[in-house]
Parts: structure tokens; C-alpha cells; sequence
């Protein structure tokens, strides 16, 4: 079946506009999760969702980052009032909710420049 | 908070030999979950092979091969026959037992030359 889907695949944008970051998971993962990973480094969690719900918040690095899930499948990440440090590639994944750890499988990410 | 340190930023082998990639962690905790990544170009992260802490046996995925060292907190994955298509970045990654994120370590580039 088809894999996890984000949109756009590159966003450039200037400081202090708002960005929206699309994730379309796995049909039928209830778990979404989304990651950042600036240049050369590894990937930093930023939150995840179960259903609907974020269970875990803790990896937002600030107030301007928010993102929330409807329907159990999308998922948007917006960044708003953007500044040069938020230029990353941020990506998603999504896994089955079961009780031993889901394999997480990731999309291809959003490369964001924020000029 | 647990770490996980890769201390290779960059390799490079001969297509066909055997390459080693190291890994360390830091964790207080007893149970808990290790994985290797792969990153090509694409970007799109792949799972390469993943480690129970409870199980003694290492896990092994056709050429992929870790060496699990619970007591040394090292985790080090083992391609053997390398091939060009293996070329990309390697990400190892921690996850605390109940938990659901993966904690990353800076990555290895691996290059396989003809």
C-alpha cells in the first residue's frame, strides 16, 4: 500500500510568515509522529499522536509550533511567525498502535528554508 | 534523559568488504528498544534492524548484523558484502520501554565506492 505522503516536499518562506506542513500516515496507523532534523545533525522528536491526541508535547521547541491530527489521519504542523533557526527538513512517520514498540515508518519530509 | 552518540561521522569502504558502524547510548533504564536507520538521499528514513534489550541474542537482517552490548551500552551494526545501494546516512535510535518517540544520535555517512 502506499507509504507515509507529506506536503509540500520544499517550502521557502520569508521570516515571520506562518507555515503549514501536511503528513498523510499509513492507511490505518493510529500513531503519527513528527521530527525535525537540521542540517547534518540527527532527528529531534517534536511530538506524536494517539488517535487524535497528543499524548506527548514535549519536543515543541516553542509556543510558535502546533500541531494537531483530525480523523485519526492527516496531521498538520504549523510554525507560525517563522524564523531562520525553524529551517530544517521536518518529517513524519506513523506506526501501528500496539504494546511493544511500533516500527515507525517515515515519510520523505518538508524541506523548509526560511530566508 | 538518555543520549545516543555516534562517534563516526564519516565512513568509507570498498564495495564488498565489511564495514562496522559503533554506537553508544546512555540510560538509566533496564528495558528498552535499539534500532538502526538508514537515510539515503531521498531522505526517506528506513528501518534497517531493531534490538529488544531483553533478548541476550543479536539481531541479524540478511547482510545487517548488530553487536549488542548491554553492560558497555554499545550497539553496532555489521554490514558485511557491501554494496553501492548501501551508501547513505545511518542514524541509531533509542526508545525507553512505554515510551514512543526515538531519540537519534547524529548519524554516520557511509559511502561504498566501486
Amino acid at each position: 500500500g502506499a507509504g507515509v505522503s507529506q506536503s509540500p516536499s520544499n517550502k521557502v518562506t520569508e521570516k515571520g510568515k506562518d507555515v503549514e506542513l501536511r503528513c498523510d500516515p499509513i492507511s490505518g496507523h493510529t500513531a503519527l509522529y513528527w521530527y525535525r532534523q537540521r542540517l547534518g545533525q540527527g532527528l529531534e522528536f517534536l511530538i506524536y499522536f494517539q488517535g487524535n491526541s497528543a499524548p506527548d508535547k514535549s519536543g515543541l521547541p516553542s509556543d510558535r509550533f502546533s500541531a494537531e491530527r483530525t480523523g485519526e489521519s492527516v496531521s498538520t504542523l504549523t510554525i507560525q511567525r517563522t524564523q531562520q533557526e525553524d529551517s530544517a527538513v521536518y518529517l513524519c512517520a506513523s506506526s501501528l498502535w500496539t504494546d511493544l514498540p511500533d516500527t515507525q515508518y517515515f515519510g520523505p519530509g518538508t524541506r523548509l528554508t526560511v530566508l | 534523559a538518555q543520549t545516543v552518540t555516534q562517534s563516526q561521522p564519516e565512513m568509507s569502504v570498498q564495495e564488498a568488504e565489511t564495514v562496522t558502524l559503533s554506537c553508544t547510548y546512555d540510560t538509566s533504564e533496564s528495558n528498552y528498544y535499539l534500532f538502526w536507520y538508514k537515510q539515503p538521499p531521498s531522505r526517506q528514513m528506513i528501518l534497517v534492524i531493531r534490538q529488544e534489550a531483553y533478548k541476550q541474542q543479536n539481531a541479524t537482517e540478511n547482510r545487517f548484523s548488530v553487536n549488542f552490548q548491554k553492560a558497555a551500552k554499545s550497539f553496532s551494526l555489521k554490514i558485511s558484502d557491501s554494496q553501492l545501494g548501501d551508501t547513505a546516512m545511518y542514524f541509531c535510535a533509542f526508545m525507553s520501554q512505554g515510551a514512543q518517540k526515538l531519540v537519534f544520535g547524529q548519524g554516520t555517512r557511509l559511502t561504498i565506492n566501486p
